[in-house]
C-alpha cells in the first residue's frame, strides 16, 4: 500500500508553462501538507506548507482536499530553475515522521 | 541563514564495518531526525531524536542502527555492521518544534554511504 502517492512524470514542459502536480494520500489521520523540491542528487528543500484553505506563494499554488485526501500543486509561468524533482509530503497527528511520495520530475525546456 | 550540515559528504566502507554519519543540527533546534535515500527510491524516516532520546523509529531502524548526541551541537547515527543494501544518501535534518502545523524540518547536504 502506498502511502503517498504521485505521478512519477517526467513531466518536460516549456519556459511560461504552467503545471500541475496532484498527490494522494492513504492516511486519514495525516495532519500536515508540504511539498517539497529535490535537485538531483541533493536534499529536500521545503518549498511550502499546504493549508485547507490553498495557500500561494508567487508562482506556485497548493491545495488540499482533505475529504479526497488529495494536494495538489500548481506552478505558473514555469522557468528553467524550476527543473527538478517535487516531493509531497505529509505527517501524520502525534507523529515525528514525514512520509514522502517518490516524487515528480519536472524538465521545463528552453 | 542557519543550515544543517553534514559530514562526511561521502563515505565508502567495506561490508561489516562500522560507520558513523555526523551532523550538525540548527543550533536552536530541539528535534533531530535522519532519513534514507536509497538511488532512485523514495526518502524514508528512519529515527527522530528529542531531549536525549528515541522519540519514534521507524521498522528500518533496527539493531543494527543507533544515534548519539554526544555533545551540545552534533547529532550522530551509527551503523554497527554494514550490509550492502544500506548503500543510500543518509540526510539529517532537525526541526524547532516536532509535531502540529510548524513542524517544519529542514535537511542537510547528505552523507551518500557505498558499502562495497
Amino acid at each position: 500500500r502506498k502511502e503517498v502517492e504521485q505521478d512519477p512524470g517526467p513531466f518536460n514542459v516549456p519556459e511560461g508553462a504552467t503545471v500541475a502536480f496532484n498527490c494522494t494520500y492513504s492516511n486519514s489521520a495525516s495532519q500536515s501538507f508540504f511539498w517539497y523540491r529535490q535537485d538531483c542528487r541533493k536534499e529536500p528543500k521545503l518549498l511550502m506548507s499546504v493549508y485547507s484553505s490553498g495557500n500561494e506563494d508567487g508562482r506556485f499554488t497548493a491545495q488540499l482536499n482533505r475529504a479526497s485526501q488529495y494536494i495538489s500543486l500548481l506552478i505558473r509561468d514555469s522557468k528553467l530553475s524550476d527543473s527538478a524533482t517535487y516531493l509531497c509530503v505529509v505527517s501524520g497527528a502525534g507523529s515525528y515522521q514525514l512520509t514522502f511520495g517518490k516524487g515528480t520530475k519536472l524538465s521545463v525546456i528552453p | 541563514e542557519p543550515e544543517v550540515t553534514q559530514t562526511p559528504s561521502h563515505q565508502v566502507t567495506q561490508m561489516g564495518q562500522e560507520v558513523i554519519l555526523r551532523c550538525v543540527p540548527i543550533s536552536n533546534h530541539l528535534y533531530f531526525y535522519w532519513y534514507r535515500q536509497i538511488l532512485g527510491q523514495k526518502v524514508e524516516f528512519l529515527v527522530s531524536f528529542y531531549n536525549n532520546e528515541i522519540s519514534e523509529k521507524s521498522e528500518i531502524f533496527d539493531d543494527q542502527f543507533s544515534v548519539e548526541r554526544p555533545d551540545g551541537s552534533n547529532f550522530t547515527l551509527k551503523i554497527r555492521s554494514t550490509k550492502l543494501e544500506d548503500s543510500a544518501m543518509y540526510f539529517c535534518a532537525s526541526s524547532e518544534v516536532g509535531k502540529g502545523h510548524t513542524d517544519t524540518q529542514y535537511f542537510g547536504p547528505g552523507t551518500r554511504l557505498t558499502v562495497l
